[in-house]
Parts: C-alpha cells; sequence; structure tokens
C-alpha cells in the first residue's frame, strides 16, 4: 500500500548544484502536483500535472521544471540550487473525478547552502 | 485570487477538552470545497475533514467536526476529547470546484499559514 513515495527525505545541495526530486505514485492518479513548505506560508503550489505529458505552472514556478511521462511518476527539477530554495517539498496525486482530494507523499527537506 | 487565513499561529488544550482552530478565506467563487489537514512531526500531510460548499450540514469525522458559515467565509475545525496524539500543524485548505467539458478539472489548493496545537496531558 505504497500511496505516493518521494526521494531523497533528505539533501543538502550547494548552490549552484542540480538535482531531481523524485515522486511516484501507484493509484492510478491522473493529478500530481509539486509544493513547498516554508514557515509561515503555509504550502504553495509550484507545478502540477493533469495527464501524461500535460504539465502547468503553479504559484512559485520559478527555478523548477517538471515533466510527466508516464502517469505514475512525477519528478521535480531544481535547475541551479539557490539557498531561497531550501524548503520542505511535497508531491500530491488525486483522481480526477470526484471530490479531487490529494494525497500527499512524506516530503523532502531540502537545504542549500 | 483565492486566500485562505489562519489568524491564530498556535493554539493549546488539556488532554479530553475541546479546541476550535479558526479558519477564514476570500472567494467569489459559489461551489468549492474546503480541507483541514493535520501535519504531525512526522511531516506527513493527513487529510482530517472535508467540505462541499453546496451542503448546508456540517462535515464530521468522529471526534473533529467543522462549523461552516458560508456567508461569513468562516470554516472553523473543533477537536473533542483532545487527545496527546492530535498535536500537529493544521493547515485549512480551498479549492474551487470546477467542470470542464471532460466531467471535472484540476483544481488548485490554497492553503493557509497553519496553526500549531500543543496538547497538555
Amino acid at each position: 500500500n505504497a500511496g505516493v513515495t518521494q526521494t531523497p527525505k533528505f539533501q543538502v545541495l550547494k548552490t549552484g548544484q542540480s538535482m531531481t526530486l523524485q515522486c511516484a505514485q501507484d493509484m492510478n492518479h491522473e493529478y500530481m502536483s509539486w509544493y513547498r513548505q516554508d514557515p509561515g506560508m503555509g504550502l504553495r503550489l509550484i507545478h502540477y500535472s493533469v495527464g501524461a505529458g500535460i504539465t502547468d505552472q503553479g504559484e512559485v514556478p520559478n527555478g523548477y521544471n517538471v515533466s510527466r511521462s508516464t502517469t505514475e511518476d512525477f519528478p521535480l527539477r531544481l535547475l541551479s540550487a539557490a539557498p531561497s530554495q531550501t524548503s520542505v517539498y511535497f508531491c500530491a496525486s488525486s483522481p480526477r473525478q470526484g471530490s479531487n482530494i490529494q494525497y500527499f507523499g512524506a516530503g523532502t527537506r531540502l537545504s542549500v547552502l | 485570487a483565492q486566500t485562505v487565513t489562519q489568524s491564530q499561529p498556535e493554539m493549546s488544550v488539556q488532554e479530553a477538552e475541546t479546541v476550535t482552530l479558526s479558519c477564514t478565506y476570500d472567494t467569489s467563487e459559489s461551489d468549492y470545497y474546503l480541507f483541514w489537514y493535520k501535519q504531525p512531526p512526522s511531516r506527513q500531510m493527513i487529510l482530517v475533514i472535508r467540505q462541499e460548499a453546496y451542503k448546508q450540514q456540517n462535515a464530521t469525522e468522529n471526534r473533529f467536526s467543522v462549523n461552516f458559515q458560508k456567508a461569513a467565509k468562516s470554516f472553523s475545525l473543533k477537536i473533542s476529547d483532545s487527545q496527546l496524539g492530535d498535536a500537529a500543524m493544521y493547515f485549512c485548505a480551498y479549492r474551487d470546484f470546477l467542470i470542464n467539458a471532460g466531467g471535472t478539472s484540476y483544481g488548485k489548493l490554497t492553503f493557509g499559514q497553519g496553526t500549531i496545537l500543543t496538547v497538555h496531558p
């Protein structure tokens, strides 16, 4: 009963490095999203996807890239990490039909030095 | 744009007592969803309760209930018989109820800032 799986759980980067946060879901959900959580600001939407091959920007997309080649996977790429991207990142998935309740992964804590 | 405001950064309650967490939101839509999520120290986001705006009846899930005031755009969470395991950060969230030609469409979740709940034994 895996649900939404995020890897890694923790990561430390140096400014300018690139990396990919992985997200996979086994519930056959059409919708997937990436959020970042910062103190005092709740969760903010970075990018989302409504199906394989379709992605769109959320509230805070700058510095991040996504693609969706399969229904299961939705990786988030940091192209050139900056200290402002230090945050906790959550991936979520939801079914297309019904109330679209979003199911979250366990999060990735990222520090950029 | 929709906004969600949680005006209580921190709340505390004695075990077995009742506590209410406040949430207000701003929208021009008439149909939408509202959610409360719980985030314990493990960081996992757990859905606590959901309310559809077109339903007049307040949602209830065991010890958790909401007071939904649509005209006032208020959506508070009441936790009865508080337990130590209820200690967590609680987020209120809003989602538009969108319909497209395919039957439904993606609705962005907008979160409040969160309320840290402490439960004292």
